[in-house]
Parts: C-alpha cells; structure tokens; sequence
C-alpha cells in the first residue's frame, strides 16, 4: 500500500511571497500524483496531476509541481501567492492500475493580504 | 453541469443510532468511491462501486459499514450501531470509470457527529 506524507501542517505567507509545500510517498511501483485543494467552504478540487512524460507539470491557477523519481517527492510550487490561495492543500497517490487515491494529512496555508 | 451531491451535508446522531448518507454523483459516470476524512487527516478510502456492484470494499472499517448503489447511480453509505469515532466528513466522488488516469470529482461531504 501507498503512503503519503506532507511536511508541513500550516504555513502562513504574506501575498507575493513564494510557496513551496512538500509532499513525499512511499511505494515501490508505478505512481500517479495528484495535488488537490479545498478552499474554505468548498469541496475538494483538483489543481494538477502527474501521470507520465516532463516531471515539471503545470496545474491551474498558476501552480506547478515536480515530480522527483529519485527522492519519492512531488512538491508543490507557486512564485507568487495571492490572499485568495488561502487553503488547504492535499497531496494524493494511486499505484498505476488502481482507482484508490491515498493521501497526505494535507497542509493548510494562509496567505495574509 | 451539477457536480456531485450529498446529502446530508451536517448529520448529528447519538450513538448507538442507524444513519444513511447519500452520494449523488455526476450523471455518466460509472465509478463512485466513498472516503472518510478525521480531523486533521487526509481522506481515506472505503469503498468503490463501478457500476451497480462494489468492486472494492477493502477500506470499510467493519461490519457495521455498509453501502448500496442499485440501480449504478445514486449510492447509500449505512452505518449501523454508531460509535463515536465514527465522527469524521464522509465524502464521495465519481469518476468516468474506474481506471487510476480519470479524475475523481469530489462532493461537499457529509459531516457526522455522533454524541
């Protein structure tokens, strides 16, 4: 079975300032990588995904994750925050093959205008 | 279009009481999980129905778990006797099928508090 951790429980940014939260697995076979989000008051959305091909995926809002084969990461990255990226984030995993979606203990960011 | 819905979205109850949750997903999609999500956690899975049938009920946690989806749309989560650590945000998703590439679109959950 697949696990997921996440280093950070909350970060706190101030707007423009730059994003980063980590995001390790452990599985020994093929994996498919997802970030999702769930803004306050909403349902879980989400922000990109990593199957095969470029390591360095591109989701929306510009967001933007890489993959790291040799080191089980997929960290999660954003130049410039805005208030409106206050949330919280969720890494995911599934073995190639399988629908079950194992995620992180999620990270809560607050961006303060 | 609509997304997927559940109902109820709070749903308090004593312990020992029989509650259902309802999944509503996205119409055209076959495939339908259900998560449970602590406080603090990251969801974990339960169940997966493709279809009518449950392909994958691994992550009930016992017996006291239990989930219908009859006619491949709608899906009912049961729980029997509830336990206090049965609190948690129930949710569900939905996908085109049931292969690991489609999407899983999630519902707003459903928030059981058991006292």
């Amino acid at each position: 079975a697949q696990s997921v951790s996440q280093h950070n429980h909350h970060v706190i940014l101030s707007e423009a300032a730059s994003l980063e939260l980590g995001c390790n697995y452990s599985y020994g076979g093929t994996v498919n990588l997802f970030w999702y989000v769930q803004y306050p008051g909403q349902h879980l959305q989400l922000l990109l995904k990593y199957f095969s091909g470029d390591p360095l995926v591109k989701g929306i809002k510009g967001f933007e994750a890489e993959f790291i084969k040799s080191k089980f990461s997929f960290n999660l990255r954003k130049p410039s925050v805005q208030w409106s990226d206050t949330a919280e984030y969720f890494c995911a995993v599934n073995a190639r093959g399988d629908y079950k979606l194992s995620f992180g203990a999620g990270t809560t960011v607050t961006v303060r205008a | 279009g609509a997304g997927v819905s559940q109902t109820p979205s709070n749903k308090v109850t004593e312990k020992g009481k029989y509650v259902e949750l309802r999944c509503d997903p996205i119409s055209g999609h076959t495939a339908l999980y259900w998560y449970r999500q602590s406080l603090g956690q990251g969801p974990e899975f339960l169940i997966y129905f493709q279809g009518t049938g449950a392909a994958d009920d691994s992550g009930l946690p016992n017996d006291r778990f239990f989930a219908v989806r009859p006619e491949g749309s709608v899906s009912t989560l049961k729980i029997q006797r509830t336990e206090r650590g049965d609190s948690a945000v129930y949710l569900c998703a939905s996908s085109l099928s049931g292969t690991s590439y489609n999407e899983q679109f999630f519902g707003p959950g459903t928030r059981l508090t058991v006292l």
